[in-house]
């Protein structure tokens, strides 16, 4: 299986700071990589999907970069609903996999 | 809009099977694809399993082969998932996802069940 980590594992940060989250895989995955959202007791929402495209209704303020083994989620200015669980998942292998997550909070 | 509108809570006792529907509206079900991924109490994502709508080929996460069996009836759009053999272990919810693969092999999950918590207590 290929393994995925992301660091931080959390965060707190203002209201309109820039973050960014690292995720990094076992073995070069190209741009196989999305990145989830996910707030307490709802289902994931999907933001970026290969690497860096935008999924359609996703706000700008949301980016990602990357590729082969390193990757990255920016959110250039946090905004009161972004506060949330934030997991990278690759799709290179058919055993799909998924980050442990990085939880994003108020600081 | 696209929504895949899951089953309710179950409780289980070791042992014992479940099922889990997802029924998809707002889309054609055959062109697409619908993974499996849990999510234990406080636990990050875990993919279960693929099946495709359009044939029903599946693909299986290698810990559950045995265990799990997916499959769709396309006359009512509408994905299950079983489990079998369960454990405490399997306590978690469990998310339908709508599997989209594009071109160049990207695959993606959007948009996602409202997730159906399995309870597995003797």
């Amino acid at each position: 299986d290929i393994q995925m980590t992301q660091s931080p594992s959390s965060l707190s940060a203002s209201v309109g700071d820039r973050v960014t989250i690292t995720c990094r895989a076992s073995q070069s995955i190209s741009s196989y990589l999305n990145w989830y959202q996910q707030k307490p007791g709802k289902a994931p929402k999907l933001l970026i999907y290969a690497a860096s495209s935008l999924q359609s209704g996703v706000p700008s303020r949301f980016s990602g970069s990357g590729s082969g083994t390193d990757f990255t989620l920016t959110i250039s200015s946090l905004q009161p609903e972004d506060f949330a669980t934030y997991y990278c998942q690759q799709s290179y292998s058919i055993e799909f996999t998924f980050g442990p997550g990085t939880k994003v909070d108020i600081k | 809009q696209v929504q895949l509108v899951q089953s309710g809570a179950e409780v289980k006792k070791p042992g014992a099977s479940v099922k889990v529907s997802c029924k998809a509206s707002g889309y054609t079900f055959t062109s697409y694809g619908i993974s499996w991924v849990r999510q234990a109490p406080g636990q990050g994502l875990e993919w279960m399993g693929w099946i495709s709508a359009y044939n029903g080929n599946t693909n299986y996460a290698q810990k559950l082969q045995g265990r799990v069996t997916m499959t769709t009836d396309t006359s009512t759009s509408t994905a299950y998932m079983e489990l079998r053999s369960l454990r405490s272990d399997d306590t978690a919810v469990y998310y339908c996802a709508r599997h989209f693969l594009m071109v160049r092999g990207v695959s993606l999950f959007d948009p996602w069940g409202q997730g159906t918590l399995v309870t597995v207590s003797s």
